[in-house]
C-alpha cells in the first residue's frame, strides 16, 4: 500500500531563518507530487507541483522553492522565512493517468514563524 | 481563471441530513472531488464525480452537474464525528487540483 511521510510535524522558526520540509512517498512509482499551504481557517493554496524528477512548476511567486531530487522525494525550502509563511504545509501525491486519481495527503507540517 | 465557491459555515443537528453546495468555474475539468478535513489534520478523500449524476457511498453522496458547474455533498444520519471542514476540489485537464475555501460543518446534539 502507498504511504506518504512528512517531517517535521511541527516547527517554530524565527523570521529570516532557512526552511527545509521533506516529503517522501512509498509504494508507488512516478507520482505527481504537490506542496500546499493552508493558513488558519483558509483553503488550500497550491504552491508547487511536480510530474517528475527535477520538474517543478510554481503556482505562486514567493520566497519559497521546491526540489525533487528523487522520484518519491519532494522538498520545500526557503532561504529566509517571513511571518506570512506561517501555516499548515501539506504534501500530496496522485498517479499520473487513469480514473480516480484523487490526491492523497501527508500528515502535514505546522510551521510557526515568530 | 479558476474559482470555486462554497458556503463558509453550516450547522446541523445530529441525525439530520445536510447538503453542502459547491460551484466552480475552471479552465478545464477532469473530475470533482470532496475531501473531509478535521481540525489540525490532513484532508481525506470522500468522493469523486467525473460524469453527471449522483455517486453514493454509505452515508455520503455527491452530485455533479457539469453544465451548471455545480456539485453538492449530501451527508445523511449526521454524527458528531462529522463535524469537520469539507473541501470541494476540481482537477483540471493537467495534474492540477484547485481547492475551494472549505465549508466548516458543526453538528450539534
Amino acid at each position: 500500500s502507498q504511504t506518504i511521510h512528512q517531517w517535521p510535524a511541527t516547527l517554530v522558526q524565527p523570521v529570516g531563518s532557512p526552511l527545509s520540509l521533506e516529503c517522501t512517498v512509498e509504494g508507488t512509482s512516478n507520482p505527481n507530487l504537490y506542496w500546499y499551504r493552508q493558513a488558519a481557517g483558509r483553503g488550500l493554496q497550491l504552491l508547487f507541483y511536480s510530474v517528475g524528477i527535477g520538474q517543478i512548476s510554481s503556482e505562486v511567486p514567493q520566497n519559497l522553492s521546491a526540489s525533487r531530487p528523487q522520484d518519491r522525494q519532494f522538498i520545500l525550502s526557503s532561504k529566509k522565512l517571513l511571518l506570512s509563511d506561517s501555516g499548515f504545509y501539506l504534501c500530496a501525491w496522485s498517479v499520473g493517468a487513469g480514473l480516480y486519481n484523487e490526491q492523497f495527503f501527508g500528515p502535514g507540517t505546522r510551521l510557526t514563524v515568530l | 481563471g479558476q474559482n470555486i465557491d462554497q458556503p463558509t459555515e453550516m450547522t446541523a443537528t445530529e441525525g439530520a441530513i445536510v447538503q453542502i453546495n459547491c460551484t466552480y468555474q475552471t479552465s478545464g475539468f477532469n473530475g470533482l472531488f470532496w475531501y473531509q478535513q478535521h481540525a489540525g489534520e490532513a484532508p481525506t478523500f470522500l468522493s469523486y464525480n467525473v460524469l453527471d449524476g449522483l455517486e453514493e457511498k454509505g452515508r455520503f453522496s455527491s452530485f455533479l452537474s457539469r453544465s451548471k458547474g455545480y456539485s453538492y455533498l449530501l451527508l445523511k444520519e449526521l454524527q458528531m464525528k462529522d463535524s469537520a471542514s469539507y473541501l470541494c476540489a476540481v482537477r483540471d485537464l493537467g495534474q492540477n487540483f484547485v481547492f475551494g475555501p472549505g465549508t466548516r460543518l458543526s453538528v450539534l446534539p
